[in-house]
């Protein structure tokens, strides 16, 4: 059975800092992960999607790499803002429930202040 | 990307009733739309995977005659939560694919509450 694990399980930095979130994930098996933002009461923001494939996604500030074998990603964030203020999510789409069935990690709170 | 609206964003209900929660896609169209539930400080867990024009499928442990979803459409798919208890409150949100694109797409959710 696929399970994902974040830790941290909450952060708190100083504006500026560059971080590392990390994401581990028991099976291989798996079409790609997808890292998520979250705001308190809201829905979820898609941030990167690695394909099983691929090493790593940038976006702006944010990138995020994978190594399957070893059932592990990780999510940089650069420069970091009190805008990045939420909770991040990894999530992997495991071969054994299709594509497109998402198994969510508990995710990393993160707290970024002035 | 892909639009994904999610109505009501908060529900309070009296413990008993009936609540119905919808998910749209707006610029796109969805055969398949997956509903998650989340409890505070836990992960989002899968309940169900909404079909259109069909079943949907339950994950286990989720209760079908409980939780009523309707994909009548290719852009709208609804859950309906049925004599609603205290403990169905939770954070519900709905997510849906681009065909052919395996990056997903999450509705505002819904905070439910029943007292």
């Amino acid at each position: 059975k696929q399970e994902v694990t974040q830790i941290p399980a909450a952060l708190s930095v100083p504006e500026g800092e560059n971080l590392v979130l990390n994401c581990s994930f028991t099976d291989s098996a798996i079409y790609n992960l997808q890292w998520f933002r979250q705001d308190p009461g809201k829905g979820l923001t898609s941030l990167l999607l690695i394909q099983s494939s691929q090493r790593e996604q940038t976006s702006g500030r944010l990138n995020a790499s994978l190594d399957k074998s070893s059932g592990r990603s990780t999510l940089y964030i650069a420069a970091s803002q009190p805008g990045d203020s939420a909770t991040y999510l990894c999530a992997v789409s495991p071969f054994s429930g299709g594509y497109n069935k998402l198994i969510f990690g508990a995710g990393t709170r993160l707290a970024v202040h002035p | 990307g892909a639009v994904v609206s999610q109505h009501p964003s908060r529900v309070i209900c009296k413990s008993g009733t009936s609540v119905k929660i919808e998910c749209r896609s707006l610029d796109f169209q969805a055969t398949t739309m997956f509903w998650y539930r989340q409890f505070p400080k836990q992960s989002l867990m899968l309940m169900a995977t909404s079909n259109e024009g069909s079943k949907a499928t339950y994950e286990q442990g989720v209760e079908k005659d409980k939780f009523l979803i309707n994909h009548a459409s290719l852009t709208l798919s609804t859950l309906t939560v049925t004599s609603a208890h205290p403990e169905d409150s939770s954070f519900y949100i709905c997510s849906a694919y681009v065909t052919a694109s395996t990056e997903a797409f999450f509705g505002q959710g819904t905070r439910l509450t029943v007292v």
